[in-house]
């Protein structure tokens, strides 16, 4: 069975610091990993990485794959209280527009 | 450009009632896919719509049901309302069947009393 896992499930810090989040997957034809960050609405989308090793930024947030260990990590750096969501992983297979989504990871940034 | 939009965005039934949702993909989107979100299962596939065919079908019981219209607007169905269906309830579309992006609407807020 596809399974995507997250942690921390949550995560509390100080306006400033900098967060890794992680996302591990178990999923038959992976097509690709995406990332979103959902406070009391819609998911927002921030990444989807389809190759190793290959860096994804925008502004503070960052994102890699490796697809050899099968995980992923969502980097913020100079956390700000607008951060706080939770946080998404999303796995897309191949031949579908199907998501296998993680538990999500419960930020919360203080000021 | 528009978002995917959901419609009702909060809604109150009764068990053994029946509920009708739709949704509008972003245009020129032509894949919607449905997903019921709580707080126990987390975010689950329901199913995803092609050119007005279902492709694939999640792991929810046959009450649950959907179809997708010639311009790609899309509604869904659950029938015999259960207590637990009680979810958040979000459309996402994309541009072709595979390899895109998926956007997400905002929800429609289902409470079965």
């Amino acid at each position: 069975e596809d399974k995507v896992v997250q942690s921390p499930l949550s995560l509390v810090v100080h306006e400033g610091d900098t967060v890794t989040l992680n996302c591990s997957y178990e999923v038959t034809n992976f097509r690709s990993l995406l990332w979103y960050k959902q406070e009391k609405k819609a998911p927002t989308f921030l990444f989807m990485l389809t190759s190793s090793g290959i860096e994804k930024k925008s502004g503070r947030l960052s994102s890699i794959l490796d697809k050899k260990e099968l995980f992923s990590i969502l980097n913020i750096t100079a956390t700000q209280t607008g951060d706080s969501a939770i946080y998404l992983c999303a796995v897309g297979v191949q031949g579908a527009q199907k998501l296998v989504f993680g538990q999500g990871t419960r930020l919360t940034i203080n000021p | 450009k528009a978002g995917v939009t959901q419609t009702p965005r909060y809604l109150i039934k009764t068990r053994g009632q029946q509920v009708t949702l739709s949704c509008s993909p972003i245009s020129g989107h032509r894949s919607v896919s449905w997903y019921q979100q709580t707080p126990g299962q987390g975010l689950q596939f329901l199913f995803e719509y092609f050119s007005e065919t279902q492709r694939n079908k999640g792991n929810f019981p046959g009450r649950f049901s959907g179809r997708q219209f010639s311009n790609s607007r899309s509604e869904m169905n659950v029938s015999t309302l259960e207590l637990g269906d009680s979810a958040l309830y979000l459309c996402a579309s994309s541009l072709e069947q595979t390899g895109n992006t998926i956007y997400f609407g905002e929800g429609s807020w289902l409470t079965v009393v």
